[in-house]
C-alpha cells in the first residue's frame, strides 16, 4: 500500500532531549516536507527536499534539523526541544515536480509534547 | 509575502445544509489551487485541485470549488452537507513565479461541524 508513515505517533519529552520524528515513503517520490499544525495558524511548513541531498527552510525552520540521505526517508531531528514546539507535525511526500503540480500524500502525523 | 485567506474559522451547519469555504489568495501570478481535508484524527488528503482549464472542478463526495481569477478566488461548495463531511478544510495555493515553480501556502483551515 502506498503510504506516508511516520513515528512515533505521540511523543511526551522533556526541554532539551534531543529527539528524531521519522518519516519514510514508500511511492518512491521525489519530494518530501516537513509542517507543524497548530490550532488556529493552520500547516505551516518546517523543511522541504526536493531530491536526496537536496533540503531547504521553509516558514518555520528554526529549532528543527533534517537530513535526506535516501530518497525514502526524511527524519526531523529536533536538537533541544523546548516547549514551544509542542505541536502536531505532519511529513509528507509528492511525485517528482513537487506539491505544486501534484498533491500531498501525508503522514498520519506525530503529536509532541515538550514539557 | 503571499498569503492564502480563509474566512470563516468553524462553521456550524445542518445536514442538508448547502456549504460555501471562502478562499481567497494574494497573488496576481500563475497558481495552482487545492482543497485538502483533515477528518477528525486523521492526516490531510486532497479533496479537489485546479491547474488550469474550466474554473468549476469537482471533487471527491460530492464537493466542487470555482476558480474566480479577478476575485483571487477559490472556494468550496457543496450543495448538501452530511455529518461524515465534519472535518477541517484547507484551501493551498502554488505560487509560480516565471519558470520557477513556487511552493505549497496554506490557509489556517476552517473546521465544519455538521449537526445530525
Amino acid at each position: 500500500e502506498a503510504q506516508v508513515t511516520q513515528n512515533p505517533r505521540y511523543l511526551i519529552t522533556v526541554t532539551g532531549k534531543k529527539l528524531t520524528v521519522t518519516c519514510s515513503q514508500n511511492m518512491n517520490h521525489e519530494y518530501m516536507s516537513w509542517y507543524r499544525q497548530d490550532p488556529g495558524l493552520g500547516l505551516r511548513q518546517i523543511y522541504y527536499s526536493m531530491n536526496v541531498e537536496v533540503t531547504d527552510k521553509g516558514d518555520v525552520p528554526e529549532g528543527y534539523k533534517v537530513s535526506r540521505k535516501e530518497k525514502r526517508n526524511f527524519p526531523l531531528i529536533l536538537e533541544s526541544p523546548s516547549p514551544n514546539q509542542t505541536s502536531l507535525y505532519f511529513c509528507a511526500s509528492s511525485p517528482v515536480t513537487g506539491p505544486w503540480d501534484s498533491p500531498l500524500h501525508f503522514g498520519n502525523g506525530t503529536r509532541l509534547t515538550v514539557t | 509575502a503571499q498569503s492564502v485567506s480563509q474566512h470563516n474559522h468553524h462553521v456550524i451547519l445542518s445536514e442538508a445544509a448547502s456549504l460555501e469555504l471562502g478562499c481567497n489568495y494574494s497573488y496576481g501570478g500563475t497558481v495552482n489551487l487545492f482543497w485538502y481535508v483533515q477528518y477528525p484524527g486523521q492526516h490531510l488528503q486532497l479533496l479537489l485541485k485546479y491547474f488550469s482549464g474550466d474554473p468549476l472542478v469537482k471533487g471527491i463526495k460530492g464537493f466542487e470549488a470555482e476558480f474566480i481569477k479577478s476575485k483571487f478566488s477559490f472556494n468550496l461548495r457543496k450543495p448538501s452537507v452530511q455529518w461524515s463531511d465534519t472535518a477541517e478544510y484547507f484551501c493551498a495555493v502554488n505560487v509560480r513565479y516565471g519558470g520557477s515553480q513556487g511552493n505549497l501556502i496554506f490557509g489556517k483551515g476552517t473546521k465544519l461541524s455538521v449537526k445530525p
